[in-house]
């Protein structure tokens, strides 16, 4: 069975630091995708940036990049020089397919805190 | 472009009622997916909806179902509520079933509380 398995449930970072959040991932599929979401308070899914699995480079996206490491099974997201408006969980996730539908698969979340 | 849209906010009920929620996909999006996020996890995918049919579910039980619309809109409808289903209810909308970087796109849920 596929599983994103996330280690840190909280994290502190002081203000304009670099920050990177643990995924590990498992699947025998060997087409996959990988996906960073952040969650605000507000409960909303904020989609950040996607790996697929056969891309050769890391995805990057603004502040946002993806250490992707397929042999490892760990696609680890860095935040660099973090703000005060990144405070938030954070959701590493798999798109799996399920015969015909795509469904992603949710790991269990860091909460990311931002120090001023 | 509108983006993902879910009614109510918020939603109280009580045990054994039933509930209705309701997601207006993003403009020319097919595709809608629901899940069922509890506090202090990551959401859990309980069905895919594409061209008005079921096209996926989850591990959830038949009393959750749904519906799609010809407009692309969806409802999640839950009967005989537990105080387990008390949770945020995510709704996501994608241009097809599979693939690609952008797929889903999710809307600012529904909390629903079961009393």
């Amino acid at each position: 069975a596929q599983k994103i398995t996330q280690t840190q449930p909280g994290m502190f970072v002081q203000e304009k630091e670099a920050v990177t959040l643990d995924c590990t991932y498992d699947t025998s599929d060997p087409s996959y995708g990988l996906f960073w979401y952040k969650q605000p308070s507000s409960g909303e899914m904020i989609f950040l940036i996607y790996q697929g699995s056969y891309d050769q480079q890391n995805a990057t996206e603004g502040r946002y990049s993806l250490n992707f490491q397929k042999a490892r099974k760990s696609a680890n997201l860095v935040i660099s020089a973090s703000q005060l408006g990144d405070s938030a969980m954070y959701f590493c996730a798999m798109r799996e397919r399920d015969s015909s539908a795509s469904k992603i698969i949710f790991g269990s979340g860091t909460r990311l805190s931002i120090r001023p | 472009e509108t983006g993902v849209t879910q009614s109510p906010t918020h939603l109280i009920k009580t045990r054994g009622q039933q509930v209705t929620l309701r997601c207006s996909s993003q403009s020319g999006h097919n595709t809608v997916s629901w899940y069922q996020q509890a506090l202090g996890q990551g959401p859990q995918f309980i069905f895919q909806y594409y061209r008005e049919e079921e096209n996926g579910r989850g591990n959830f039980p038949p009393r959750f179902s749904g519906l799609q619309f010809p407009n692309y809109s969806s409802e999640l409808n839950v009967n005989a509520l537990e105080l387990d289903d008390s949770a945020l209810y995510l709704c996501a909308s994608s241009l097809a079933a599979g693939g690609g970087a952008n797929e889903q796109f999710f809307g600012p849920g529904t909390r629903l509380t079961v009393l």
